[in-house]
């Protein structure tokens, strides 16, 4: 089975605090993804990676940067926290090439900023 | 822009009674579509995928979909609702085979059921 595990399933941080979220894979999945969910929102996409130091930006990536060294990590960090970037925090994998693939969803880490 | 559209944020059934959620597409092309189940305090895991191989789609726990060009739809259905389909269900579009391309979610469904 997949396994897109997150580092966190509940975060409590402050406002201006540097917000690291860690999403691991164990598929050699070449795609990743950050998403964050809120009620009546659906999932909204922060950024992606396609290849490893590779980055493209979603819908939303203001307020977030996304680090990936490793085919198998994606990191997510709020460099400055805000209390309208509490939410959840969904991570996602995908194989490479056909895009029809399904992705592949980690349990979320629930942020709150205070 | 792709966008999805899910009829109705909250669907109440009784159960043993039919499960219909909506979900309405805007492409131009025949995109790649997908249903995804949230059970609570847990990721999404899909319930099923449309690729053009055919119409009707099977998923996992009795839910099936079919895609409708001329409606652009792909309504999510199952016979009889069972207490433990009680989640939250996303529609989900890819519109391209390009490398990088991205799923675009709807808002999603709350789907209760009623003993």
């Amino acid at each position: 089975d997949v396994k897109v595990t997150q580092s966190s399933r509940y975060l409590v941080k402050r406002t201006g605090e540097k917000v690291f979220l860690e999403c691991v894979q164990d598929m050699d999945h070449e795609n990743m993804f950050w998403y964050r969910q809120d009620p009546g929102l659906g999932l909204r996409l922060i950024y992606f990676s396609y290849d490893v130091k590779m980055k493209e930006k979603g819908d939303i990536p203001e307020g977030y940067s996304v680090s990936r060294e490793k085919k198998e990590r994606f990191s997510l960090i709020l460099e400055s926290a805000s209390t309208n970037q509490t939410s959840m925090y969904l991570c996602a994998s995908s194989p490479p090439g056909i895009t029809n693939n399904e992705q592949f969803f980690g349990p979320g880490t629930r942020l709150t900023v205070l | 822009a792709q966008s999805v559209t899910q009829l109705g944020s909250h669907v109440s059934v009784s159960e043993g009674a039919l499960v219909l959620l909506r979900c309405n597409y805007s492409s131009s092309v025949p995109p790649y579509l997908f249903w995804y189940v949230q059970y609570p305090n847990q990721g999404l895991q899909l319930l099923l995928k449309y690729t053009s191989a055919a119409t009707l789609v099977k998923g996992i726990n009795g839910f099936e979909a079919e895609f409708k060009k001329s409606e652009t739809s792909f309504h999510l259905t199952k016979p009889s609702a069972h207490m433990s389909d009680a989640a939250e269900y996303f529609c989900a579009v890819n519109p391209s085979s390009a490398r990088g391309s991205r799923l675009t979610f709807g808002e999603g469904t709350q789907l209760t059921v009623n003993p």
